[in-house]
């Protein structure tokens, strides 16, 4: 069974601070890896992916790919009550793309 | 508006019934994928296509699903017999994968089913 596992919070920082979000998976042989942003009874939108170990940083995100560990996570930089919302991590195999369950993300102002 | 659309967005209907949810996706995108997500969780793959083809199914789509994208272009997903536990959101997505490493996937608005 290939699992994408995420802390499912609410993770809860303060206006200007660095959100930290986390997520492991099973499947060694995932190729890609993608965060999505999701907010209240909304679809989610892309926010970054990621295929090669190491860092990639898209203005205040930062995605980090670990993938002897099995590790991806996501840096939110000067964290905004406008990023309140349910991030999910997202992993891609050969056929199908399996989406952790979402961490909520609290911003407080 | 160039994004994935969905039709409807919202459909209510009576156990037994069954209903068909329409996905046009970005124009020009090889790919399109279901996915049904319930409160709390993240999607859950369905099926795709590539083009006209249907490539994959998951084991969750039982006898009583069907997915049809006839012409490469829109795609149906049609569910017979609606039973409670359909009730959820059925998203919609769409990607370019022509010789890239990743299939970066975009999402419509997605259809909010309630069977009663």
């Amino acid at each position: 069974q290939k699992e994408v596992e995420q802390n499912s919070g609410p993770l809860s920082v303060p206006e200007g601070a660095i959100a930290s979000l986390n997520c492991t998976y099973s499947d060694r042989g995932s190729q890609s890896f993608f965060w999505y942003r999701q907010y209240s009874g909304k679809s989610p939108e892309l926010i970054m992916f990621i295929y090669s170990n190491g860092d990639k940083e898209d203005g205040r995100f930062t995605a980090q790919l670990n993938k002897a560990s099995q590790y991806v996570s996501l840096l939110i930089r000067d964290s905004q009550p406008s990023d309140s919302a349910t991030y999910l991590c997202a992993v891609s195999g050969d056929n199908d793309m399996r989406f952790g369950a979402g961490t909520r993300l609290t911003v407080k102002p | 508006d160039t994004g994935v659309s969905q039709d409807p967005r919202h459909k209510i209907t009576k156990r037994g019934q069954n209903v068909t949810f329409r996905c046009d996706p970005i124009s020009e995108h090889n790919r399109l994928y279901w996915y049904r997500q319930t409160l709390g969780q993240g999607p859950e793959f369905l099926t795709y296509f590539q083009n006209e083809a249907q490539l994959e199914k998951s084991r969750l789509l039982s006898d009583r699903f069907s997915a049809e994208r006839p012409k490469g272009s829109f795609s149906t997903l049609e569910i017979q017999r609606t039973e409670q536990g359909d009730s959820a959101m059925y998203l919609c997505a769409s990607s370019l994968l022509f010789l890239v490493v990743t299939d970066t996937q975009y999402f419509g608005p997605g259809t909010r089913l309630t069977v009663l």
